[in-house]
This record gives structure tokens, C-alpha cells and sequence, in this order.
């Protein structure tokens, strides 16, 4: 069974860090990329960042830029989000994602996030 | 940075109603759009790739069309389980994919 379980979550204070894991299982992990999405209580979808299979592409959301860092152990089949210097507006429910794709029939390749785990909660409050 | 916007942002609608969403982009993004329902304690599901393919499982009843800003999803026929809220997300600038703000679809 493909499967995506997040881990690292918690009450942390502002300015604090924290590191988030997403364990997978169920699918060749180093073939994917991989994506960390998150979710304000009661607010919508909010992608944070991404890796592609090798590390060599990452990418951040302009909130989270400079603050965040994402990383990957492929022999451990493992994703991680460090956080630092942590703010209120950063709690929320974090998922990891797993990106996949396909060709059309002209040869474009589209991505989507077809596996989800169920999420870790992070609360910064002092 | 591209931008989503959805409308509406809250419908109600009955069981059998057809329902339609909307999602615009900032700039063009060819076909890199994608559909997601997520309910309540749930982790969202991939509904819709490349704006119009069906993921594997999904019900028929669900579609989506579109191209470059414009792009809708509809829902043919509502059905109880399709009570939920609704995401487009644009995968046209790698590897920084952005979600629409959602359409809470609701009971009549």
C-alpha cells in the first residue's frame, strides 16, 4: 500500500525550530518528487515546498523563503522540512505529497500530487 | 507568481443539482491545472490532472475543461458524498505549484 506519514509536529514558541518527517512506503520513493503542503485551522491549501527525486530542483513559497529549508533521504525513503525562526502565522496542519505525472498524447508532461499523507500539526504559540 | 482565483467561493446546491466551478489563473498556464475535493478532517484527493483527465477511481460525474486562464470543474449530477470543498492548483511553474483559496460546496 502506497503510504506517506508525517511526524515532527507540536507546540512549539515563535522564533523556535522544528523539524518535520514524512516517512513513505509503497512506491519507489527516489523515482518521485515530493511536496509539503500546508493548512491554516479553518483556511485553504497553502503549498509550501518542493523537491524533485534528486534534490537538484527545490522550491518555496515567498512565506516560508529563507526560513524553511527542504530536504530528502532517498536511501531512507524520507522527506524533511526544517523550520526556523518560527511565527504564529506558521501554525497550521502540514501534509506531505507525493508528486507524480503523466504525457498527454502531445507529449506534455502533467504533474499532480496524488498521494497525501493525513498531515502533522504544528502550533507556535508562546 | 501565478495567482488561483475560484468562484464561487461558497455554493449551495441539492443533491442531482449540476454545479459548476471556476478557477482563473494570473497568467496563461497551457493545461497545468489540477482539481482537488478535501472534506472535513480529510487530506485532499486528486480529482482532475492536465485540466480534463479523470484520475483513476473518480467518478464519471466529475469533469473538467479549460486551457489557458480559464478553467472549470463540474459535477454533472450531486451526489451526497460530493459535499465538500473544492481546490484548483496550477502545476504550469515547477517546482512551485499554488492552490486556488477553494469553493465550499454545501447542502441546500
Amino acid at each position: 500500500e502506497v503510504q506517506l506519514v508525517e511526524s515532527g509536529g507540536g507546540l512549539v514558541q515563535p522564533g523556535r525550530s522544528l523539524r518535520l518527517s514524512c516517512a513513505a512506503s509503497g512506491f519507489t520513493f527516489d523515482d518521485y518528487a515530493m511536496h509539503w503542503v500546508r493548512q491554516a485551522p479553518g483556511k485553504g491549501l497553502e503549498w509550501v515546498s518542493g523537491i524533485s527525486w534528486n534534490s537538484g530542483s527545490i522550491g518555496y513559497a515567498d512565506s516560508v523563503k529563507g526560513r524553511f529549508t527542504i530536504s530528502r533521504d532517498n536511501a531512507k525513503n524520507s522527506l524533511y522540512l526544517q523550520m526556523n525562526s518560527l511565527r504564529a502565522e506558521d501554525t497550521a496542519l502540514y501534509y506531505c505529497a507525493k508528486e507524480s505525472g503523466d504525457y498527454s498524447p502531445d507529449y506534455y508532461y502533467y504533474y499532480y500530487m496524488d498521494v497525501w499523507g493525513k498531515g502533522t500539526t504544528v502550533t507556535v504559540s508562546s | 507568481d501565478i495567482q488561483l482565483t475560484q468562484s464561487p467561493s461558497f455554493l449551495s446546491a441539492s443533491v442531482g443539482d449540476r454545479v459548476t466551478i471556476t478557477c482563473r489563473a494570473s497568467q496563461g498556464i497551457s493545461s497545468y491545472l489540477a482539481w482537488y475535493q478535501q472534506k472535513p478532517g480529510k487530506a485532499p484527493k486528486l480529482l482532475i490532472y492536465a485540466a480534463s483527465t479523470l484520475q483513476s477511481g473518480v467518478p464519471s460525474r466529475f469533469s473538467g475543461s479549460g486551457s489557458g486562464t480559464e478553467f472549470t470543474l463540474t459535477i454533472s449530477s450531486l451526489q451526497p458524498e460530493d459535499f465538500a470543498t473544492y481546490y484548483c492548483q496550477q502545476l504550469n511553474s515547477y517546482p512551485r505549484f499554488t492552490f486556488g483559496p477553494g469553493t465550499k460546496v454545501d447542502i441546500k
